[in-house]
């Protein structure tokens, strides 16, 4: 089993950009989930999905959009990039509250 | 007040000392509790969970919840070189997870 896989590994945009970010998990988990993590903030969450066909926001929604494709897969888009986006954005999903995540993307906008 | 509050550290322990890490929330409501661990440029991990007050216990780690003082701490006996990661806490309250920003714990040879 792969986990919880993340598309791209690095990313560079220029302000006023769009992209998508992908997430896939193979672990039959209904929640899944979008976290940013910024130097001495911790992860702080952007938007989840309790199931398929549900999405909700978490700490941090703006700027974001989500959609939850399948139980598989849920990607996170952001319409028009900012600087204030650099960050790296971490998917997880999780059974039973306890949350497995994939390896991260590691935006810059600049 | 943040939600979920940690000492940042960095918190230095000699090898085959106790690492004591603490945490302290705000919502009342919070039921569950964990410990991830995260190192240097990767995702974290989960160490632990915790759902009632008490320790509760796995391998050289202990969770301890106390929700009446709203306190959650971990401690890791036996402290390992390897053990040095930043170690988060995050609670879950219906789904949304709040995380503290993380102590940086050093296990020193």
């Amino acid at each position: 089993n792969a986990g919880v896989t993340q598309t791209p590994k690095f990313q560079v945009l220029k302000t006023g950009q769009s992209m998508t970010l992908q997430c896939a998990q193979d672990m039959n988990h209904n929640s899944m989930y979008w976290y940013r993590q910024d130097p001495g903030m911790g992860l702080r969450l952007i938007y989840y999905s309790a199931s398929e066909g549900t999405t909700d926001k978490g700490e941090v929604p703006n700027g974001y959009n989500v959609s939850r494709l399948n139980k598989r897969e849920f990607s996170l888009r952001l319409e028009s990039a900012a600087p204030s986006q650099t960050s790296v954005y971490f998917c997880a999903s999780s059974a039973y509250n306890e949350q497995f995540f994939g390896p991260g993307t590691r935006l810059t906008v600049l | 007040q943040k939600e979920v509050e940690q000492n940042s550290g960095p918190l230095s322990v000699p090898e085959g000392a106790i690492a004591s890490l603490n945490c302290t929330y705000s919502d009342r409501g919070s039921q569950s509790f964990f410990w991830y661990r995260q190192y240097s440029g990767k995702s974290p991990e989960l160490i632990m969970s915790i759902y009632s007050n008490g320790d509760k216990e796995d391998g050289r780690f202990t969770a301890q919840l106390n929700k009446a003082s709203q306190y959650v701490s971990l401690l890791i006996r036996d402290s390992q070189p390897s053990d040095s990661a930043t170690y988060l806490c995050a609670l879950d309250n219906n789904n949304d997870m709040r995380f503290g920003a993380g102590t940086r714990l050093t296990v020193k040879p």
